[in-house]
């Protein structure tokens, strides 16, 4: 099947630091990648939709100068966590779409 | 909006015993339901997709069924074995975007 990257796999970060997650399709091209969080023990939680050349598509209270989403080209979304506080320690994974949606193996994100 | 909900929460079993894992949503008007496997600290594998206008899709020892009008999908494993011990998701996909409604997920545990 299709290969979805991430890196980090996982970062720690001062409070206040911004920090940046690369989401790279490795064998095929993705118009539409998603941005997903999970909390330890619960669901994922689709935050956004990113879209080749144009703005991500922001769910409800998903804070859109928070979590800046770049997909730059068709291999490649970045999720920017700006100013980043102890509550946006999370795990954060991106899904790329072709013919189906391939997931990428997720970000531990720690912010001290 | 649509609400996805998975029980048990977790599930113990010792090994060989055949096991359901049930699914139910809220809004039966799906675009397809989705069973995901997650280990920990990792992404997901995608494990069977039924469409809507599918009952049932098989892929080894999994069997995931589909019922839209009571809100229900269950999958089941047979014979159960200790490499099965993940969390398991199911999801719900609303249209063709692939946005995906996630429920909380079930621990399983298969005991040697």
């Amino acid at each position: 099947g299709a290969v979805v990257s991430q890196h980090p796999s996982r970062v720690i970060c001062k409070s206040g630091t911004s920090v940046k997650i690369e989401c790279r399709s490795l064998d095929f091209q993705a118009t539409t990648m998603f941005w997903y969080r999970q909390f330890p023990k619960k669901s994922l939680m689709l935050m956004a939709t990113s879209n080749e050349g144009s703005k991500a598509t922001y769910e409800q209270g998903v804070e859109k100068d928070k979590f800046l989403i770049n997909h730059a080209s068709l291999t490649l979304s970045t999720l920017t966590v700006t100013s980043a506080h102890p509550e946006d320690s999370s795990f954060y994974i991106c899904s790329a779409k072709s013919n189906e949606q391939f997931f990428g193996p997720g970000t531990r994100l720690t912010v001290l | 909006k649509q609400e996805v909900t998975q029980i048990p929460a977790a599930l113990s079993v010792p090994e060989g015993e055949n096991l359901v894992l049930n699914c139910s949503f809220t809004d039966s008007a799906i675009y397809n339901l989705q069973w995901f496997r997650q280990d920990p600290g990792k992404g997901l594998t995608s494990l069977l997709l039924i469409q809507s206008s599918q009952r049932e899709q098989t892929s080894g020892r999994l069997n995931a069924s589909l019922d839209k009008s009571s809100g229900r999908s269950t999958l089941y494993i047979a014979a159960s074995q200790p490499g099965d011990s993940a969390t398991y998701l199911c999801a719900a996909g609303m249209d063709s975007s692939y946005k995906l409604i996630f429920g909380s997920g079930t621990r399983l545990l298969v005991r040697p």
